[in-house]
């Protein structure tokens, strides 16, 4: 079984300063983690993902989000917030090999103020 | 870069028609799955599919929905009798086959709207 909660459902940031959505997650087996970025009408992109590699993990766009296992955290962050950044965040758990259901998070909306 | 499209971006139908959602999957990918994400909710898994046939499906993905993978390109999924509740955003999502790449890519959604 695996689960993902995102702790917050809106972070509201202001332009320039450092961006942090909060991710944790329970699996029984070793998990690879996701962060996807949904624009307003818009469909998901991969922003990052871990998969049992290094567990400071780089993305696009600036972001990166450290696997923490004794923490079962994969917190996503940005040093420097931009206007274009303002969308729904997911952060998303699935089990490697298999068919690989993922779970997703409820999502944390950013909210970038100029 | 190859991705999954969909079509069509909105559908609009009338509570009890039969919907079809399209999507082209990536090309060398093998995995493919449906979710679908009810206005402001989380995204929730309805289906996997692989090798022709449903691998995993959620409680959700009753006998009103089936999936289908007619040619070498398309994968549908099929709502019979279409209800209120039935309205939602549904992805699409492809992977290629085992090693290391467990990276689902998903479409661009496909917003269904029930009257």
């Amino acid at each position: 079984a695996q689960s993902v909660t995102q702790l917050d459902s809106h972070v509201s940031v202001s332009e320039g300063t450092p961006v942090l959505l909060r991710c944790n997650y329970s699996s029984s087996y070793s998990p690879s983690l996701f962060w996807y970025v949904q624009h307003p009408n818009k469909g998901l992109q991969l922003l990052l993902k871990y998969t049992s590699a290094a567990t400071l993990v780089k993305g696009i766009n600036g972001f990166e989000a450290e696997f923490k296992k004794s923490e079962t955290s994969f917190h996503l962050t940005k040093p420097s917030a931009h206007m274009s950044d303002a969308a729904e965040y997911f952060c998303v758990v699935t089990l490697s090999g298999g068919y690989q259901k993922v779970t997703f998070g409820t999502g944390t909306k950013l909210q970038v103020i100029p | 870069e190859p991705e999954v499209t969909q079509t069509p971006s909105h559908q609009v139908t009338q509570m009890g028609q039969e919907v079809i959602l399209r999507c082209v999957p990536i090309s060398n990918h093998l995995y493919f799955y449906w979710y679908r994400q009810i206005l402001g909710q989380k995204v929730e898994f309805l289906v996997s599919f692989y090798n022709n046939e449903i691998s995993e499906k959620s409680e959700i993905f009753d006998d009103q929905f089936s999936v289908e993978r007619p040619d070498g390109s398309n994968f549908t999924l099929k709502i019979r009798s279409t209800k209120l509740e039935d309205s939602a955003m549904y992805f699409c999502a492809s992977r290629p086959l085992g090693g290391t790449s467990d990276t689902q890519y998903f479409g661009p959604g496909t917003r269904l709207t029930v009257l």
